[in-house]
């Protein structure tokens, strides 16, 4: 089946740890973002990428770091630089006209 | 910059009513118009879409119209079920803008047997 993969979908950070989210997708598309989702809020851009090894920064870039070496796969990553990295991420692939989205992973700092 | 500004929920109803989320929008350009659904502890579907003036999204009993002229893409149902409580999310994208999408901040939905 084709679609997007994020793992893993809980992800446990002490301060002052960087961590990596994986999203793979196996869908063809050249388009891959990355989105931060806080309770009660929308989504949030962190970055996305238009074309392997080419990324650009969204509105909440601080504190994060990403890389687009394959098609398929546009990792993030979480850096102790990141104050409040407590929330909901998720990873979408899209075409001209629709975006196909990861099922998430819910990270929290303990 | 773009955005998009949704009524705030939680949406609360009784099996079998009608519903309508209101959803604006400001842009320039003629932006695409996207309503998803995100279940519990899920990442967001499609629900529907409509790329231009006057299209009409539907999916599954929900539609949304295009309205240019009031900048609006309202999602209504005729009849509500039990399943359909999630948060619904309403965005925009331009092409003019590498097809980012710009959410609006989500109306939580319960429907109530």
């Amino acid at each position: 089946d084709g679609g997007i993969t994020q793992s893993p979908k809980y992800l446990f950070r002490k301060e002052g740890q960087n961590v990596t989210l994986s999203c793979e997708q196996n869908l063809n598309h050249d388009a891959m973002y990355w989105y931060r989702q806080d309770p009660g809020q929308g989504l949030r851009l962190i970055y996305y990428s238009q074309i392997v090894n080419d990324f650009q920064k969204g509105d909440i870039a601080e504190g994060y770091s990403v890389s687009r070496e394959k098609k398929e796969s546009f990792p993030l990553t979480v850096t102790s630089a990141q104050k409040n990295p407590t929330a909901f991420y998720l990873c979408a692939s899209r075409t001209d006209t629709e975006a196909f989205f990861g099922q998430g992973t819910r990270l929290t700092v303990v | 910059g773009d955005s998009v500004t949704q009524m705030e929920g939680p949406v609360t109803l009784s099996e079998e009513a009608f519903l309508t989320i209101n959803c604006t929008y400001t842009a320039t350009g003629y932006p695409s118009l996207f309503w998803y659904v995100q279940y519990p502890g899920e990442g967001l579907q499609l629900l529907l879409k409509a790329t231009k003036a006057d299209d009409k999204g539907s999916n599954k009993g929900f539609e949304a119209t295009y309205r240019k002229e009031t900048t609006s893409f309202h999602l209504e149902k005729g009849s509500v079920q039990v399943s359909d409580s999630a948060v619904y999310f309403c965005a925009l994208s331009r092409r003019d803008s590498s097809y980012k999408l710009i959410f609006g901040s989500g109306t939580r939905l319960l429907v109530r047997p």
